[in-house]
């Protein structure tokens, strides 16, 4: 079955390491974001990207980055990580246009992020 | 920009009993898609509903309806026979119709059900 998967569920790093967060989706979908969830505010977007090449910032991108090299994955990195990026992050993807019905996104897992 | 509002942060019902939590949102766009999805324990993210807003029939999905409002901008989850597999987050998210915008997500109710 598709499927939408992350890796690792849990990670635990220290002030000023590169973290990379995987997100994989069989979903052959063109769209994937990714949004963090901090108590008191929801789900918040991140970055996104439409297609292969394609990456665009959302509400909360300063200290990440992301880059798609292909259909399936959408990684995230974050450059020098930062205690204020201790939360969960949630990649989602949708099949984008062309799309006959509602264009829904699907979650992943999450992952868990500490960051000491 | 648009801004998704959940009034109420906890809500609990009795099991069998029927529930109805809130949502209102601000957009001056006339075509977009209405969500509720459900954040058990697990944390997975999961849809519960969805609803066009060109549509003026309330979505139904097996024991769960939406109340949407178009003119008050409001779209309310009603919970019927309420069980205890549905306690969980419960977010509204917001997106314009056009299949490739971002969702803009309410900050959650939790939802207990006692039995």
């Amino acid at each position: 079955d598709a499927e939408i998967t992350q890796s690792p569920r849990h990670k635990i790093t220290e002030t000023g390491r590169q973290v990379t967060l995987a997100c994989h989706q069989t979903w052959n979908h063109n769209n994937m974001f990714w949004y963090r969830q901090d108590l008191g505010h929801g789900l918040r977007l991140i970055h996104y990207s439409y297609g292969v090449q394609d990456t665009n910032k959302g509400e909360v991108s300063d200290g990440y980055s992301v880059s798609r090299s292909n259909t399936e994955d959408l990684p995230l990195t974050l450059e020098s990580a930062a205690s204020s990026q201790t939360s969960v992050y949630f990649c989602a993807s949708s099949q984008g246009p062309g799309t006959s019905s509602i264009d829904t996104q699907y979650f992943g897992p999450g992952t868990r992020l500490t960051v000491l | 920009a648009q801004t998704v509002t959940q009034s109420q942060p906890e809500m609990s019902v009795q099991e069998a009993e029927t529930v109805t939590l809130s949502c209102t949102y601000d957009t001056s766009e006339s075509d977009y898609y209405l969500f509720w999805y459900k954040q058990p324990p697990s944390r997975q993210m999961i849809l519960v509903i969805r609803q066009e807003a060109y549509k003026q029939q309330n979505a139904t999905e097996n024991r769960f309806s939406v109340n949407f409002q178009k003119a008050a901008k409001s779209f309310s989850l009603k919970i019927s026979d309420s069980q205890l597999g549905d306690a969980a987050m419960y977010f509204c998210a917001y997106t314009l119709q056009g299949g490739s915008e971002k969702l803009v997500f309410g900050k959650g109710t939790k939802l207990t059900v006692n039995p």
